[in-house]
């Protein structure tokens, strides 16, 4: 079954302990992303991924990093997690261009306590 | 600064009858334009998408309308149906024009439609 897996689902943490979200997908796509969906804001872009060790920034990207060591595989890290990155997070990927459909993953809800 | 916005953050409609969700966008660069379908506790779904190159794209119950001078997209859905209930949002790229990567999304519009 092609799919976008995120993990974790959920999770509570507190401010400046550093945390990865991975994000995996079985498609054999080029092109990742990573969003943030807050109320009243849609969903924003944080940084995507071209393809393998090709990153760039989205629209929010302070406060975050990412890596595309391998095809499959596109982390999030917060390195010193702060309250107003609270959020729900998705990762999505597609082939290709933006033309192309995304693929979303199912979210992971981050509270920084 | 809003480069996409949905003005409507929510629209009820009677089930059978045409659902119109809009989306305005400023910057011009934009040549790609997307609507996604979101159910709660899961990831958005795409739906349908229409190139800068057309002014209608159609696929079953789902049309997508654009007007380039106004900067103007609708989806229209009919007939409507219970099961459309969600938060749609519309997105917009530059990719041909520029092939940054960068998709712009709008607020979203949540869609009840009743039986």
């Amino acid at each position: 079954e092609a799919q976008v897996t995120q993990n974790p689902r959920y999770l509570i943490t507190v401010t400046g302990k550093k945390l990865t979200v991975t994000c995996s997908q079985n498609m054999n796509h080029e092109y990742m992303s990573w969003y943030r969906q807050d109320p009243g804001l849609g969903l924003r872009q944080i940084y995507y991924s071209m393809n393998v060790e090709v990153t760039d920034k989205g629209d929010v990207p302070e406060g975050y990093k990412v890596s595309r060591k391998e095809k499959r595989n596109f982390p999030l890290i917060l390195e010193s997690p702060s309250p107003n990155q609270t959020s729900l997070y998705f990762c999505a990927s597609s082939r290709g261009g933006l033309g192309q459909p995304q693929h979303f993953g199912d979210g992971t809800r981050l509270s920084i306590l | 600064d809003q480069q996409v916005k949905q003005n409507s953050p929510s629209l009820s409609v009677q089930e059978g009858r045409i659902s119109i969700l809009n989306c305005d966008y400023t910057n011009s660069m934009f040549d790609y334009f997307l609507w996604y379908k979101k159910y709660p506790a899961e990831g958005p779904t795409f739906l349908i998408s229409i190139s800068s190159i057309k002014d209608k794209n159609e696929d079953g119950r789902f049309t997508v309308f654009l007007n380039k001078s106004a900067k103007h997209l609708s989806l229209h859905i009919v007939p409507s149906q219970p099961g459309d209930s969600a938060v749609y949002f519309c997105a917009a790229s530059a990719d041909g024009s520029s092939n940054t990567g960068k998709l712009i999304f709008g607020q979203g519009t949540t869609l009840q439609v009743k039986p």
